[in-house]
């Protein structure tokens, strides 16, 4: 099926570790997201790809970092200078930035103990 | 700057009757929109979207209308249902730009 996998679904993380967040989509989209959500908030974008090994800030990047090596692959490292981590994470992709619509992956619980 | 607004943070209809989500964008510039649906613990799924240079489209039980004289945009679910319970989402942008998520609003279906 074609879509957008994220994992782990659930991550605990103690507080002073790095932890990374995999995403995967097969719908052969150039451009690729990452948003943080807070309970009863809306999204908020960390960073973004337009096209393989190019990718910029978005809203609140400080304390997280990406790479982008493959077309299929955009993973999120959330590091231990991200003060406050614990939130829902999720993936998005689309054919390009601009007028496509963004679909996004199931999410990812990231949870600091 | 820019940014995409709700009137309604909950809405609450009984099953069967129509709802109505309202979006208030202030980028005039905007030529691309699109709703969401959220449902708790998962990730937005697209419902529909328009372009600036209609008024109104339809999909399957809903209807998208864009008025850009008031830069007001709105979802129109029909014969509303329990699965219809969600958190709904308007985002916005230009061609060049990415898009620009509102705060969300809340529907509640209840019998």
């Amino acid at each position: 099926d074609g879509g957008i996998t994220q994992s782990p679904k659930y991550l605990f993380r103690k507080e002073g570790q790095n932890v990374t967040l995999s995403c995967e989509q097969n719908l052969n989209h150039d451009a690729m997201y990452w948003y943080r959500q807070d309970p009863g908030q809306g999204l908020r974008l960390i960073y973004y790809s337009q096209i393989v090994n190019d990718f910029q800030k978005g809203d609140i990047a400080e304390g997280y970092s990406v790479s982008r090596e493959k077309k299929e692959s955009f993973p999120l490292t959330v590091t231990s200078a991200q003060k406050n981590p614990t939130a829902f994470y999720l993936c998005a992709s689309s054919t390009g930035l601009g007028g496509n619509t963004i679909y996004f992956g199931e999410g990812s619980w990231l949870t600091v103990v | 700057g820019e940014s995409v607004g709700l009137h309604l943070p909950t809405l609450s209809v009984q099953e069967g009757d129509n709802s109505i989500i309202n979006c208030a964008y202030s980028n005039s510039a905007s030529d691309y929109f699109i709703w969401y649906k959220q449902e708790s613990g998962k990730g937005p799924q697209f419902i529909i979207d328009i372009r600036s240079n209609m008024d109104k489209r339809q999909g399957q039980r809903v209807t998208v209308l864009l008025n850009k004289t008031v830069k007001h945009l709105s979802l129109q679910i029909a014969a509303t249902q329990p699965g219809d319970s969600a958190v709904y989402f308007c985002a916005e942008n230009q061609w060049t730009d990415k898009l620009i998520f509102g705060t969300g609003t809340r529907l509640q279906v209840f019998p």
